[in-house]
């Protein structure tokens, strides 16, 4: 079945790094954009981070520009998001999720992952 | 950025009964609106897409409705299990993609 798992989250200190990885499988991952949402503790959902099917298009949301990176290997079938200068802030479970359609052109998202916990603290 | 504002905040309903969700756009997303059903612990869960099309394995008591700003999910008769978190989501203008704060369904 079409599923997506998250990995790599976890304490990190303010200002440290940290990557995480969304391993797709179930359908054909070349053909569709993802995108990383996020849930802060007590809030609701946010948009973090978007890529095109081949890669070619990224997109961010303004509280990431410049500190985070998404991409993608589409012969691992997975999705990459690389969080640098890490903030209080950015502390949230983030969920990979698919789009509905292929290609790429803003989506809803029919296909969640479970997240995974990133906490920032010092 | 377009703001999603969602109302109300808690709805509160009995099981077996109506009930109806709101949500705003603060500039026109044409049809290009999502609900989402959100439980603790879980994956976001989609519903509904281009504002009126039923996602694949959702029951028929969900339905959407509305274009430009204004939206509304209905839910005909509400089962113990629908009884969660829900979010709307434009994807029109963008990016960013934005969501709204939610509403959260409660059991009266």
């Amino acid at each position: 079945q079409v599923q997506l798992v998250e990995s790599g989250g976890g304490v990190v200190q303010p200002g440290r790094s940290l990557s995480l990885s969304c391993a797709a499988s179930g359908f054909t991952f070349s053909d569709y954009g993802i995108h990383w949402v996020r849930q802060a503790p007590g809030k609701g959902l946010q948009w973090v981070a978007s890529i095109s099917n081949r890669g070619h298009n990224k997109h961010y949301a303004d509280s990431v520009k410049g500190r985070f990176t998404i991409s993608r290997d589409n012969s691992k079938n997975t999705v990459y998001l690389q969080m640098n200068s890490l903030r209080d802030e950015d502390t949230a479970v983030y969920h990979c999720s698919k789009e509905v359609f292929p290609l790429f052109g803003g989506d809803a998202f029919d296909t969640w992952g479970q997240g995974t916990t990133v906490t920032v603290s010092s | 950025e377009t703001v999603m504002t969602q109302s109300p905040a808690t709805l509160s309903v009995s099981p077996g009964y109506r009930a109806t969700l709101s949500c705003r756009a603060s500039q026109s997303v044409g049809s290009n609106l999502a609900w989402y059903q959100h439980k603790p612990g879980q994956a976001p869960r989609l519903l509904i897409y281009g504002a009126s099309t039923r996602a694949t394995g959702i029951p028929a008591r969900f339905s959407g409705s509305g274009s430009g700003t204004e939206f509304t999910l209905t839910i005909s008769t509400l089962q113990s299990e629908d009884f969660a978190v829900y979010y709307c989501q434009q994807y029109h203008n963008w990016p960013p993609i934005t969501f709204g704060q939610g509403t959260r369904l409660e059991i009266k």
